[in-house]
């Protein structure tokens, strides 16, 4: 079974700054890996879906990095904004499309 | 890409009754998972909902507790029976669609028993 852990658990920082949110999962063999975003009481919006064969995911101010040699994923965020506030979850898949997921990144951008 | 609709968007329920949550996805998903999230935690995987045929449960989980039906491609539905206080959670149904790429959530069913 897939584990997966994201580093930090929370994470507050002032309006502006630019962040990394880090995710590790211990089975290499996938084929992509999603991040998500998450806001209180509700369901998981997909951000980026990085394929296997690529390394760099970018939308908008997110980037998204994925190095299966080492089973690590980072979302980088660029100029934060308090929008941005939510919980960021990262799940890659195992064979047979289940997804498992780690306890998130709560981020909080202060105005 | 896909939008997933989750009937009823919240609810409050009485100690030993059941409660279907129903999911609409407006294209076909090749598959259909079932996920609950507890106060606090992050999102655990009920079950896989099979075409036609009986659920895929995960550990934890048994068809009695969280009956699930998959009659085509674009519904499902999941059964909270007998339900206990500890129930209480968001229930979130999420769609694949062919290829194994991007899964699409629904907006979850937040649901409260007394």
């Amino acid at each position: 079974k897939q584990e997966v852990t994201q580093i930090p658990a929370a994470l507050s920082v002032p309006e502006g700054e630019n962040l990394v949110l880090n995710c590790s999962f211990t089975d290499s063999a996938i084929y992509n890996l999603q991040w998500f975003r998450q806001d209180p009481g509700k369901g998981l919006t997909s951000l980026l879906l990085i394929q296997s064969s690529q390394r760099e995911q970018t939308s908008g101010r997110l980037n998204a990095s994925l190095d299966k040699s080492s089973g690590r994923s980072t979302l980088y965020i660029a100029a934060s904004q308090p929008g941005d506030s939510a919980t960021y979850l990262c799940a890659p898949p195992p064979h047979g499309n289940q997804f498992y997921f780690g306890t998130g990144t709560s981020l909080t951008v202060i105005p | 890409s896909a939008v997933i609709s989750q009937k009823p968007s919240r609810d409050i329920c009485q100690r030993g009754t059941s409660l279907t949550i129903q999911c609409q996805v407006d294209s076909q998903v090749t598959m259909m998972f079932w996920y609950r999230q507890q106060p606090g935690q992050s999102l655990t995987l009920i079950a896989t909902a099979n075409q036609g045929s009986e659920a895929t449960y995960e550990s934890g989980f048994v068809i009695d507790k969280f009956p699930i039906s998959r009659p085509n491609l674009t519904f499902s539905t999941l059964t909270v029976s007998n339900m206990s206080p500890e129930d209480s959670s968001i229930y979130l149904c999420s769609g694949l669609q062919g290829g194994g790429d991007t899964q699409y959530f629904g907006p979850g069913t937040r649901l409260t028993v007394l």
